[in-house]
């Protein structure tokens, strides 16, 4: 069945690069998310790329797909306190149903 | 303002007593869904509904049920409440395809 996983915590100084990982079991993913979510607050679209490309690239968030070893990195430059929060990685197929891993959650100190 | 939003955010209730979670969206979207989230287990679709009148399970659907009459409006039904079913729970539309909106989320406690 389709797992996706996520290791649970990470820690970053501030002004550092943080990088989440994400790997998933289903090679028939079609697009790969990252979400972000705040305290008390929904889930917030990030970033997505589709399975054919191997890097997406929006400011300060990087992609990166290896689809031979199913793994998804979000990387986010220059991390600010306000990228605190936790990360999910999902992935869904030809269909709307998501797969999200476990979170991660990111804690940035100064 | 494009948005979902779910009442009540918060809900404290006894077990057996029969709760409703009610989302709305204004965007006119086909696809709607509720999850639930749970510490280490990130988020798990509970029901979704690609469109009115037409639902179907997810992966964690025992103990819920839900209607689509409307296009808008996709309520989460709890008949009967257990402990089991304290959660975070998110409800969420899109276009078929598309991206994702998520409501605020209702933080569900079952005593």
């Amino acid at each position: 069945g389709e797992d996706v996983e996520q290791s649970l915590f990470l820690s970053v100084r501030e002004g550092d690069s943080s990088v989440i990982n994400c790997t998933y079991t289903d090679s028939s993913s079609t697009y790969l998310y990252w979400y972000k979510q705040e305290p008390g607050a929904g889930l917030q679209l990030l970033t997505y790329i589709f399975s054919n490309m191997d890097m997406k690239q929006d400011q300060r968030l990087t992609v990166l797909l290896n689809k031979k070893d199913k793994h998804l990195s979000l990387r986010i430059a220059d991390t600010q306190t306000g990228d605190s929060a936790i990360y999910f990685c999902a992935e869904s197929m030809d269909t709307d149903k998501l797969i999200f891993g476990t979170g991660t959650r990111l804690q940035v100190f100064p | 303002e494009a948005q979902v939003t779910q009442n009540p955010r918060y809900l404290i209730t006894v077990t057996g007593k029969k709760l409703t979670v009610t989302c709305s969206q204004n965007m006119n979207h086909e696809y709607m869904s509720w999850y639930r989230q749970d510490p280490g287990l990130g988020l798990r679709q509970i029901y979704y509904s690609m469109n009115v009148e037409v639902t179907d399970k997810g992966d964690v659907p025992e103990g819920y049920k839900v209607s689509r009459k409307e296009k808008r409006n996709f309520p989460l039904i709890l008949e009967s409440p257990s402990p089991n079913q304290t959660s975070l729970y998110f409800c969420a539309s899109s276009h078929q395809g598309t991206e994702q909106y998520f409501g605020p989320g209702t933080r569900l406690t079952v005593t």
